[in-house]
């Protein structure tokens, strides 16, 4: 079965500090991997998306994700992170199917300290 | 731009009431799908649905749950008798039909907070 890890369940940094969120997935065919964000008191939104091509991808906000197809990981970054960042981030992966389930790691909770 | 919408926000029900949470997805998404998220906890799967039909649910979607799509708009999610554990926040959301293509983005809805007392 699909699963998702993300290594880190809390992280606090201090703001314009980098930042790296692990993800790695169990799954050996192919997959879209997802990176989404949900602030405080509000809904999921999608950071960003890998379906195929360049593995660097970038999303909203300056972030960015590399997948590593042989390491099975999919690492977000950011180079200088804002108070506004502080978030739950929720790495995701779903097999490439119109109809299947996205699987989402337990998230990772980022207390940027002004 | 269009979104997924959900009603409503917050639903505060007794233990062994039937509760129906709704969602409208996107106009001209055809793949529909629940999820829920237990406080504190990961966003879980609980069922997809396409053609007025299950495609796939997970242990969590037992008899006491059931989905429907009622008048080609609304999306709906019943749990006919609800537990303590049911209390979580339930997302919908949405796909479109790529005509082949492996793009299948899913659109989350902000979600109902369902509290079972």
């Amino acid at each position: 079965a699909q699963s998702v890890s993300q290594h880190n369940h809390h992280v606090i940094l201090s703001e314009a500090a980098s930042l790296e969120l692990g993800c790695n997935y169990s799954y050996g065919g192919t997959v879209n991997l997802f990176w989404y964000v949900q602030y405080p008191g509000q809904h999921l939104q999608l950071l960003l998306k890998y379906f195929s091509g360049d593995p660097l991808v970038k999303g909203i906000k300056g972030f960015e994700a590399e997948f590593i197809k042989s390491k099975f990981s999919f690492n977000l970054r950011k180079p200088s992170v804002q108070w506004s960042d502080t978030a739950e981030y929720f790495c995701a992966v779903n097999k490439g199917n119109r109809d299947d389930k996205i699987i989402f790691g337990k998230g990772t909770r980022l207390h940027i300290l002004p | 731009e269009p979104e997924v919408t959900q009603t409503p926000s917050h639903q505060v029900t007794q233990m062994g009431q039937e509760v129906i949470l709704r969602c409208v997805p996107i106009s001209n998404h055809l793949y529909f799908y629940w999820y829920r998220q237990i406080l504190g906890q990961k966003v879980e799967f609980l069922v997809s649905f396409y053609n007025n039909e299950i495609s796939e649910k997970s242990e969590i979607f037992d008899d006491q749950f059931s989905v429907e799509r009622p008048d080609g708009s609304n999306f709906t999610l019943k749990i006919r008798s609800t537990k303590l554990e049911d209390s979580a926040m339930y997302f919908c959301a949405s796909t479109w039909t790529s005509g082949g293509l492996l793009y299948n983005e899913q659109f989350f809805g902000p979600g109902t907070r369902l509290t079972v007392l």
